[in-house]
């Protein structure tokens, strides 16, 4: 089976746009969480859907934001950049019954 | 909720061992481990789900004390292929969310 891939891999952007982010899952896999990894910080979790819906969400604040597509693809959006938000985002896919998580390779944000 | 790691670094020497820990102020219902090679996405190492429950993975073992809501990772033996950050991820018990939540990671390094 095919990993979990997400899209584009690297970013460079200036504060005040906005990004969309793309992470397609294991096939057969429904549920996809989107983490942010910043040095020291370790993984924070963003948010999870499933089935289009959202199922549980962390503590970020509005500016980012998710969803999924009917064939589970999930695309995570953020508005307004900050410094701050330059990070490794992580996609991970998981079966609704498990919560092992299968990480995609991420996409590296880059906020100047 | 963040479950917290420690050491938060560890350097070895190959055929040395250690010990990396993850405590918790919940209660758990489950402990994932994942190591997270330098530039890679995490990969999933394995999961404990009852107390006392141990596991092992080649050179690399972990145990989940349940009561004292901890987990440790064991590694003996080290090899040069076991450097990389190492998280654990919790789940809560009675959370219902199936959401992990992770440490921030400890960081080993092992030196020939």
């Amino acid at each position: 089976k095919a990993g979990v891939t997400q899209t584009p891999r690297y970013l460079i952007k200036t504060r005040g746009q906005q990004v969309t982010l793309s992470c397609s899952p294991i096939s057969g896999h429904r549920s996809v969480s989107w983490y942010q990894q910043t040095p020291g910080q370790g993984l924070q979790f963003l948010f999870e859907y499933f089935s289009e819906t959202q199922r549980n969400k962390g503590n970020f604040p509005g500016r980012f934001s998710g969803r999924q597509f009917s064939n589970s693809r999930s695309e995570m959006n953020v508005s307004t950049l900050e410094l701050g938000d330059s990070a490794l985002y992580l996609c991970a896919s998981s079966l609704l019954v498990d919560p092992t998580q299968y990480f995609g390779p991420g996409t590296r944000l880059l906020v100047l | 909720q963040q479950p917290v790691q420690s050491p938060q670094a560890v350097i070895l020497r190959e055929g040395e061992d250690a010990v990396i820990n993850c405590s918790s102020s919940k209660a758990l219902y489950s402990v994932h481990w994942y190591r997270q090679k330098h530039g890679e996405a995490p990969v999933f190492l394995m999961i404990l789900l009852k107390g006392g429950e141990q596991k092992g993975h080649e050179k690399i073992s972990a145990s989940f004390n349940e009561k004292k809501q901890q987990s440790s990772l064991y590694l003996t033996a080290s090899q040069l292929s076991y450097s990389g950050t190492y998280f654990c991820g919790t789940e809560i018990k009675g959370s219902n969310t199936g959401k992990l939540i992770f440490g921030q990671g400890t960081t080993l390094q092992v030196k020939p």
